[in-house]
């Protein structure tokens, strides 16, 4: 079975400022995907960023960039030019061949003015 | 598209009662899911569904859960008789066979068992 553990319980970081949330994951599989997801106050569970396992190149979505490294079965995420708007529970995510998601505990992200 | 719809946001009940959450899943989406949310256990899958199809209910608490899926725009969970231990968060996800496999969530609907 996979596990995903998110280390990080609780992160703060200054508005307009860079902030890095860590996964880490085990699997035996081959071929999957990686997820963040992102939770605001709203409880609204909204897709940040994916990545396939076959790519190499670190997926990047506006302020969002991820760190992807295979070997290490690392996926940690990059905020950029952090918002107050970012302020949420962020989920890491793995999918394997099955198609299910397997969920880490989060990290709960505030961003302070 | 107006993405997952799930109803009612809230549910307030007590004990014994039956609830039945709601979910109107992407047009064109084949595959949908019923996780829980508790801050105890995080995040799990209770049962997901392929073609209308359950596929796999393992995650299913007990015998009081069940859901269905009588076409491909609408499922419902239900549960009979509620417990206060059933209290949680109660997501609808959505996905594409033919796409890059990622769920989109409905908002949730909180259920409260006094």
């Amino acid at each position: 079975a996979q596990t995903v553990t998110q280390s990080q319980p609780e992160m703060s970081v200054q508005e307009a400022e860079t902030v890095t949330l860590s996964c880490t994951y085990d699997t035996s599989e081959n071929n999957y995907y990686l997820f963040w997801y992102k939770q605001p106050p709203s409880r609204q569970m909204i897709l940040v960023i994916r990545q396939e396992a076959y790519k190499q190149q670190n997926a990047t979505e506006n302020r969002f960039s991820v760190n992807f490294q295979k070997a290490a079965k690392s996926f940690s995420l990059k905020i950029s030019d952090s918002q107050l708007g970012d302020t949420a529970m962020y989920f890491c995510a793995f999918m394997g061949e099955g198609r299910l998601l397997t969920f880490g505990g989060g990290t709960r992200l505030m961003v302070k003015p | 598209d107006a993405g997952v719809i799930q109803s009612p946001r809230h549910e307030v009940t007590e004990m014994g009662q039956e609830v039945t959450l709601r979910c109107k899943p992407i047009s064109g989406h084949d595959y949908l899911f019923w996780y829980r949310q508790t801050m105890m256990r995080g995040l799990e899958l209770l049962i997901y569904f392929n073609n209308n199809v359950p596929i796999d209910d393992s995650g299913m608490p007990e015998d009081r859960f069940s859901a269905k899926m009588p076409n491909a725009s609408f499922s419902t969970l239900k549960i009979q008789p509620s417990e206060p231990r059933d209290s949680a968060v109660y997501f609808c996800a959505s996905s594409s066979g033919g796409g890059l496999y990622e769920q989109y969530f409905g908002p949730g609907t909180r259920l409260t068992v006094t």
